[in-house]
């Protein structure tokens, strides 16, 4: 099993429609949670943390559930621009000596259509 | 302006040939990190370091090589024992790393390998 794990996709949807994206985790211990979006060719670019608590920044909503071990990212309202590659990211411990890396799941791939 | 810079931005090696791609950032950051990503897959993890003058494997480490001597550089070599090196490398930073806490990773625009 994967340690980070996404929907492909293509999530295909119409302007204005809400979509929604899982990303499931299977180490209990990871502690920090993040969406990036990556556009075609183009770096990954922090989208969101995710708080235990949940948090909103505009049409973004992300979630943690960690009793199921997975975060969600909430799109409201979605423009043309939206359009792009979310991935996931959790943060994994590294063997015994306490360092912390990033793993990232595969992504999931949002087209907005008009 | 701060950030990460990566050079060159296309690269093209013939087989056999060991080549060094650039990673620098001004954001005054302690950890940066060396990620390479294929076509349609996640980011998988080469090297990372914590501070200066250490560095250690991540999950792919075979084949490549880097050095930090500095705070502000990291530079990744692929070698020739990279048997497929083809794929868009990818060079992040973040404050540290310490404690339960972990900072969010600011990535470069990345570099383009071509193995010809």
């Amino acid at each position: 099993r994967k340690e980070v794990e996404q929907d492909p996709g293509p999530f295909n949807v119409p302007e204005g429609a809400t979509v929604a994206f899982n990303c499931t985790y299977s180490n209990s211990a990871s502690q920090s949670f993040f969406w990036y979006r990556q556009d075609c060719r183009k770096e990954p670019k922090l989208l969101m943390s995710v708080y235990s608590s949940g948090n909103e920044d505009g049409r973004f909503t992300a979630q943690l559930n960690r009793a199921s071990q997975y975060i969600s990212l909430l799109i409201r309202d979605s423009k043309l621009s939206d359009s792009a590659t979310y991935l996931c990211a959790v943060n994994i411990r590294l063997g015994n000596t306490g360092r912390r890396a990033l793993t990232f799941g595969s992504g999931t791939r949002l087209q907005v259509q008009p | 302006d701060g950030g990460i810079t990566q050079s060159p931005k296309y690269l093209f090696r013939k087989e056999g040939q060991n080549v060094t791609l650039s990673c620098e950032q001004n954001l005054n950051h302690d950890a940066m990190y060396w990620y390479r990503q294929d076509p349609g897959q996640g980011l998988r993890l080469i090297y990372y370091s914590q501070i200066v003058n250490d560095f250690q494997k991540g999950d792919i480490a075979e084949g490549y090589s880097v050095s930090r001597e500095k705070k502000e550089s990291f530079p990744l070599t692929v070698t020739s024992a990279q048997k497929n090196p083809t794929a868009f490398y990818l060079c992040a930073s973040s404050i540290g790393t310490s404690g339960s806490s972990y900072n969010e990773q600011f990535f470069g625009p990345g570099t383009r390998l071509t193995v010809l």
